[in-house]
């Protein structure tokens, strides 16, 4: 019972433009989403968060966008630099103790 | 201040043993989670404990069973080990619980699980 979706497991661009990450999710209950990043041999790490009663949120360079009739939330990393290249995994938030995670899209930031 | 830790870094068991991890949360954090993450997938949502109480389950057998420390520090416990637990297994800690908090967890490392 997949609830949150990440289509796409991987996306390659080039240093300075935008990277787009999407997902998808099936339960209108969530009430909060949000982007973690992970590096090779480390813990995800998070980096930013989005209410459902929101359709944008934006932290510097990251911004998160919150379509709550299609069901579907992205982010989007502008400019892209190198050393955004990690695996980008899309969690929502059924209540206080259950998280639901993407499988997770690996981004490549090409110099 | 020191971040979560995670011991220990690899293990491999063989089928129908036990095994327990261990997780040392951040400073001054109360609640912990564990995750399990497959090859490939996100990670899924284990447990919660708040206070050494747990306070939210995933849809995980009662094979998994954890316990949290006075000092915070907490153990995930697995019985009668099935090949498909072979996974990395995540803990995270956050300051406190509360209703409508924002879910700023923090991860340790992992331990990497393999069921032979």
């Amino acid at each position: 019972d997949q609830q949150v979706k990440q289509n796409s497991p991987s996306l390659s661009v080039q240093e300075g433009r935008i990277s787009i990450l999407n997902c998808d999710y099936t339960n209108s209950m969530f009430d909060y989403f949000l982007w973690y990043k992970k590096y090779p041999a480390e813990g995800p790490t998070f980096l930013i968060s989005i209410s459902s009663i929101k359709d944008k949120n934006e932290d510097g360079r990251f911004t998160v966008f919150l379509n709550k009739s299609a069901k579907h939330l992205s982010l989007h990393i502008v400019p892209s630099q190198p050393g955004d290249s990690a695996v980008y995994f899309c969690a929502a938030r059924l209540n206080n103790n259950d998280m639901r995670f993407g499988a997770g899209t690996r981004l490549t930031v090409k110099p | 201040e020191t971040g979560v830790t995670q011991s220990p870094t690899h293990l491999i068991k063989t089928r129908g043993q036990q095994v327990t991890l261990r997780c040392s949360s951040q400073s001054g954090h109360n609640t912990v989670s564990w995750y399990q993450q497959a090859l490939g997938q996100g990670p899924q949502f284990i447990f919660q404990y708040y206070r050494e109480e747990e306070n939210g389950r995933g849809n995980f057998p009662p094979r998994f069973s954890g316990l949290q420390f006075p000092n915070y520090s907490s153990e995930l416990n697995v019985n009668a080990l099935e090949l498909d637990d072979s996974a990395l297994y995540l803990c995270a800690s956050r300051p406190g619980w509360s209703s409508g908090s924002t879910d700023t967890q923090y991860f340790g490392p992992g331990t990497r699980l393999t069921v032979l």
